[in-house]
């Protein structure tokens, strides 16, 4: 149980386009998914905390309009990223938390998505 | 500096040997989780130890937590070269539901 899928698993896009990538929590429903960015050989860095039917709780430094989160349903969360350019390159991981978990705050995260702009 | 330090960033090991890596942070928390993450791959979960444990086993891993110190460790004991991959902890702080990562280890078992 507790699994978490991303789709895309990888994407190459032209600069200046959006990207969006899917996460869904695929046998539980999800209150609560975050959204990380890790650049290569660095380590995760939390972008936005994202509660099903509000607006997402973004950390400082990263920017709510060029990455737009929309958490729509207790089981998917999207992170689009507007005008994507080649500093935006980076793995993308999301994490959900599920009121089964035997422990409080536990995350489950998704396999990633490798993202490439051109 | 962030929460979550790890040391060393670098290990490298022979078979058959044990392997350590220490994380330190900085605010009160509720648990603490450690993580494996092969290259370009994703995150494995490892094990989990809460505020009030001490110590920890799950096969071959022992992590120990020292919340007066505001440190852990995982051990890896009869390392494999399949243990290759880096290693993060993640801390979970009290009263917020977010995970802060340390800055991982990256551990080289060599056959």
């Amino acid at each position: 149980g507790a699994v978490v899928s991303q789709h895309p698993s990888w994407v190459i896009c032209k600069s200046g386009t959006s990207v969006k990538i899917e996460c869904r929590s695929l046998d539980f429903q999800a209150t609560t998914m975050f959204w990380y960015r890790q650049f290569p050989k660095q380590s995760l860095m939390l972008m936005a905390t994202s509660n099903e039917g509000s607006k997402a709780t973004y950390e400082q430094g990263v920017e709510k309009d060029k990455f737009l989160i929309n958490h729509a349903s207790l089981t998917l969360s999207t992170l689009t990223v507007t005008s994507a350019h080649p500093e935006d390159s980076s793995f993308y991981i999301c994490s959900a938390t599920s009121p089964l978990a035997k422990e409080p705050n536990e995350q489950f995260f998704g396999p990633g998505t490798r993202l490439t702009v051109l | 500096s962030q929460q979550g330090e790890e040391d060393p960033q670098a290990l490298s090991i022979q078979e058959g040997e044990n392997a350590t890596m220490n994380c330190s942070y900085k605010t009160s928390i509720n648990n603490l989780q450690w993580y494996r993450q092969n290259s370009g791959r994703g995150l494995v979960h490892l094990i989990l130890i809460r505020s009030n444990e001490r110590e920890k086993h799950s096969g071959r891993l022992r992590v120990t937590l020292d919340t007066s110190k505001k440190s852990s460790s995982l051990l890896i004991t009869a390392s494999r070269a399949a243990d290759t991959a880096s290693y993060f902890c993640a801390t979970v702080e009290t009263n917020a539901g977010k995970s802060t990562f340390g800055d991982g280890t990256t551990l080289t078992v060599k056959p």
